[in-house]
């Protein structure tokens, strides 16, 4: 069974179009991530989400908006795709507080989805 | 979270032992170090995470130092799928609403 599992993998849309990425997670954490990958490797945080509230949203446009219809959901709705926008989105997963001693204390990531704009 | 800093590239024969540095002179009592790894084409994962005492687990050892404003991820016998970005962190324990925030990490390459 696959944690964190990201869909689609591969996204190849014109500029303008909208799009969307789908992640669910299956380890019952309780808090949800949206990072982005660009062509120079960085990875940075966009959203976070805790139980369906929103509690990170880093200097992301507008025309990103993440939903989470329940804790082990968490999609990313793009509207007017830029080129710019071209880049890997790594979904993760992990307990809002990180215990120590506790098993279930790291970040679990997905695979990714590549987004290519043209 | 306080900075890591860590070599931009390491390389590795197979089958032999690797230490990976990293240098965090302004962790505060409170900060974990973390490590995870990013394999090609793949999301990172977690590899292991550390407080004050050297660390084991199936995948590596952490050791950190006496000061703690350094530590070194040791690979006991690098193979082949160990080829990845290795990431040191530092995040405050229960940070709550802190996420974990990558640096450039030290890409790892293993030489058959």
């Amino acid at each position: 069974d696959t944690a964190v599992s990201q869909t689609p993998k591969y996204l190849v849309t014109q500029m303008g179009n909208d799009k969307s990425i789908k992640c669910e997670q299956n380890l019952g954490h309780d808090t949800m991530y949206w990072y982005k990958q660009d062509s120079k490797k960085f990875l940075k945080i966009m959203f976070s989400y805790n139980n369906k509230e929103l509690i990170i949203n880093e200097t992301v446009p507008n025309r990103f908006s993440p939903k989470s219809p329940d804790k082990a959901h968490l999609n990313l709705h793009i509207n007017s795709l830029e080129l710019g926008d071209s880049a890997v989105y790594f979904c993760a997963s992990s307990q809002r507080y990180f215990r120590t001693g506790a098993d279930n204390y790291g970040y679990t990531f997905g695979s990714g989805t590549r987004l290519t704009v043209v | 979270d306080a900075k890591t800093t860590q070599p931009n590239s390491m390389e590795s024969n197979e089958e032999e032992p690797v230490h990976l540095p990293c240098n965090h002179s302004t962790i505060s009592g409170t900060d974990y170090i973390h490590w995870y790894r990013q394999l090609p084409s793949q999301g990172p994962e977690y590899v292991i995470h550390g407080l004050t005492s050297n660390v084991n687990n199936r995948m590596a050892s952490l050791a950190i130092a006496e000061d703690r404003k350094s530590s070194t991820l040791i690979l006991h016998r690098a193979t082949l799928r160990d080829a990845a970005v290795y990431y040191c962190i530092l995040r405050v324990g229960f940070s709550g609403n802190t996420p974990l925030v990558f640096g450039k990490g030290t890409r790892l390459s293993v030489i058959a």
